[in-house]
């Protein structure tokens, strides 16, 4: 099984509303990662796990709150959210994570509205 | 600051011919550069990934060459079919141990029939 699978596919929240984003993983991987994804634009990296340990939260606003329960799966916690976090935001999983030749494996995202 | 800059936004190319897509980095000393496909409102796909004492890579109709001295990465698609049609992103890491996979904006490729 080489996939990493989203939850939900599409979301549409109020910016009073708390949602959660879940990815899930069951290729070993012990790297999982968090992208946002802007219309014609590239990734941006949110949030890093290695080893079920938050490694890197690249200066992500407290409104975004990831967990990771086990090394299997990463939720993404979303709280009074503004109409700018629209985006595709993208979960992806590697081996290990700090190898410098391992290729990541994307999950198909989740397509959040905030209205 | 860091850079990863694909010179084409748009690149539309004719049914057989080859795309050719360029990546530019500054700031960066990677150890190896890699290369996705995204097709729209889905999750980058791997397509290759070259290290830094590897001029060319191959796999199936994709090459890419890797060149540390003008730091750059070329990465083509010979014989092109509308199938592959799609956004190309180049990434790398700032150093080989580093967790953060950067990317560049991407070149969206058109492959007309």
């Amino acid at each position: 099984d080489t996939e990493v699978t989203q939850t939900p596919k599409h979301l549409v929240m109020g910016m009073t509303n708390k949602k959660s984003l879940k990815c899930e993983q069951h290729m070993g991987h012990r790297a999982m990662y968090w992208y946002k994804q802007k219309a014609k634009k590239p990734p941006e990296l949110m949030f890093v796990y290695s080893y079920e340990k938050l490694s890197i939260n690249e200066s992500v606003p407290s409104r975004f709150s990831p967990e990771c329960p086990n090394s299997s799966l990463l939720n993404l916690h979303l709280h009074a959210l503004q109409p700018e976090d629209s985006a595709l935001y993208l979960c992806a999983s590697s081996p290990r994570g700090r190898t410098g030749d391992e290729k990541l494996f994307f999950g198909s995202g989740t397509q959040l509205s905030v209205l | 600051s860091q850079k990863i800059e694909q010179n084409s936004e748009a690149l539309n190319i004719q049914e057989g011919k080859t795309a050719t897509l360029t990546c530019n980095y500054t700031n960066y000393s990677p150890a190896y550069l890699q290369w996705y496909r995204q097709d729209p409102g889905r999750g980058p796909v791997f397509l290759l990934l070259i290290r830094e004492n590897e001029k060319e890579k191959r796999k199936e109709r994709l090459k890419v060459t890797f060149d540390t001295t003008l730091k750059q990465s070329l990465f083509h698609i010979t014989a092109s079919q509308p199938a592959d049609s799609a956004t190309y992103l180049c990434a790398l890491r700032p150093s080989s141990n580093d967790y953060k996979l950067s990317f560049g904006a991407g070149t969206t490729v058109t492959v007309r029939a």
